[in-house]
């Protein structure tokens, strides 16, 4: 069965540092992996898509890096912004399927 | 963009009713769509899968005779919540998989309050 974990739980830093979020999963036979973001009490935005053939995809100040074999992937945000407040949950194909199996997130807070 | 909506955004029910959740797909079509549940400070878990004309796929634990799964179009798919219980008050979110791109989309969401 596919896991999923994020890694911090939790981030606080002040405007304009660069950030690293982490995402780990235990079955790397995975097709894409996808990073979404979740504002409190919304939904889900999609953020990056990586198919299991590519390296990383980016997206303005984000990036996304995929190492499938070992069963990584990270989330670079460039020069975080107040905005950019939010949970940021990283998910796999594993549930039945290919429904999604999500991590727990990583709840990040920008201090202005 | 692919655009996945939900109706309603929020219901509150009481409790022994049931309640009907729907997701559409408003420019795509998708044979497939899928149903999660997120309660406070949890993640998203997957409930069931929903495929078009046929029945639905349900993970462990989840009641299909509690949580009743239509897929009648390639447009839309219901989830409805019988005899909701205060435990069942939840977030529930919808997705539907667009195969072109192999990519879900996901709606809005709906938030239900049982009394």
């Amino acid at each position: 069965k596919q896991e999923v974990t994020q890694i911090p739980a939790a981030l606080s830093v002040p405007e304009g540092e660069n950030l690293v979020l982490n995402c780990s999963f235990t079955d790397s036979a995975i097709y894409n992996l996808q990073w979404f973001r979740q504002d409190p009490g919304k939904g889900l935005t999609s953020l990056l898509l990586i198919q299991s053939s590519q390296r990383e995809q980016t997206s303005g100040r984000l990036n996304a890096s995929l190492d499938k074999s070992s069963g990584r992937s990270t989330l670079y945000i460039a020069a975080s912004q107040p905005g950019d407040s939010a949970t940021y949950l990283c998910a796999v194909p594993g549930g039945g399927a290919d429904g999604l199996t999500f991590g727990k997130g990583t709840h990040l807070i920008i201090q202005p | 963009g692919a655009v996945v909506s939900q109706h309603p955004s929020w219901v509150i029910c009481k409790s022994g009713t049931s309640v009907k959740i729907e997701c559409r797909s408003l420019d795509f079509q998708a044979t497939t769509m899928f149903w999660y549940r997120q309660f406070p400070k949890q993640s998203l878990m997957l409930m069931a899968t929903s495929n078009e004309g046929s029945k639905a796929t349900y993970e462990q634990g989840v009641e299909k005779d509690k949580f009743l799964i239509n897929h009648a179009s390639l447009t839309l798919s219901t989830l409805t919540v019988t005899s909701a219980h205060p435990e069942d008050s939840s977030f529930y979110i919808c997705s539907a998989l667009r195969v072109s791109y192999y990519e879900q989309y996901f709606g809005p969401g709906t938030r239900l309050t049982v009394t």
